[in-house]
């Protein structure tokens, strides 16, 4: 079965600071791997995902994150943070081609992301 | 542009009166979720319906029921709503397919019971 640890569940930075998200994963097969974004009453919203090809996964808002089969992590990173990425950040796993699953999802508990100005 | 759509986008009802949720998709996708969310919690998944076929979780209540009469509409019945089951309520779709996974969520219906 696979889990979703989210380090931190609040994370500040200062606008123009460098936002990193942790993320790390446990499953038995290679996985696929997303992050996704929620303002407040809002759905979530796909920022991106990992699905066996590039490491680096680049997605929407200038966000990107690293795939490390080694550390069993995708951490979420954004080289300068802005006021609106302010919201609460949600690592979700999936298993990959060996899984059963029908695209059924394991969130992490998610971060909320303060930003000051 | 293709989108997942939930009405109403905040619902009040009354302690045991029955209501219910729907969502509808333009997507196409074969595979529709409810989800519950309390306030600062991940998203929960009550059920998925994968075609017409429906997939319960093992420790969703009885009270919560869903109906998906083809493939663009899903609903979500709550048949004696209790205080604990104020909550957003998420639906997501996606199309299961080799290497394609992600869910997409519409924007939410706010359960208020009183």
């Amino acid at each position: 079965a696979q889990s979703v640890t989210q380090l931190g569940s609040h994370v500040s930075v200062s606008e123009g600071a460098l936002v990193l998200l942790r993320c790390n994963y446990s499953s038995s097969v290679p996985p696929y791997l997303f992050w996704y974004v929620q303002y407040p009453n809002q759905g979530l919203q796909l920022l991106l995902k990992y699905t066996s090809a590039a490491t680096l996964v680049k997605g929407i808002n200038g966000f990107e994150a690293e795939f490390k089969k080694s550390e069993t992590s995708f951490h979420l990173t954004k080289p300068s943070a802005h006021m609106s990425d302010a919201a609460e950040y949600f690592c979700a796993v999936n298993p990959g081609a060996g899984g059963t699953s029908y695209g059924k999802l394991t969130f992490g508990q998610g971060t909320i992301l303060t930003v000051h100005p | 542009d293709a989108m997942v759509i939930q009405n109403p986008r905040y619902q009040v009802t009354q302690f045991g009166k029955p209501v219910t949720l729907s969502c509808s998709q333009t997507l196409n996708h074969n595979v529709m979720y409810w989800y519950q969310q309390k306030s600062s919690q991940a998203p929960k998944l009550l059920f998925h319906y994968y075609d017409k076929d429906f997939n319960n979780e093992a420790d969703t209540p009885d009270n919560f029921q869903s109906r998906r009469p083809n493939t663009s509409f899903c609903f979500l019945d709550i048949r004696s709503p209790g205080l604990g089951d104020a909550a957003m309520y998420l639906c997501a779709t996606s199309r299961v397919t080799q290497g394609s996974k992600e869910q997409y969520f519409g924007p939410g219906t706010r359960l208020t019971v009183t």
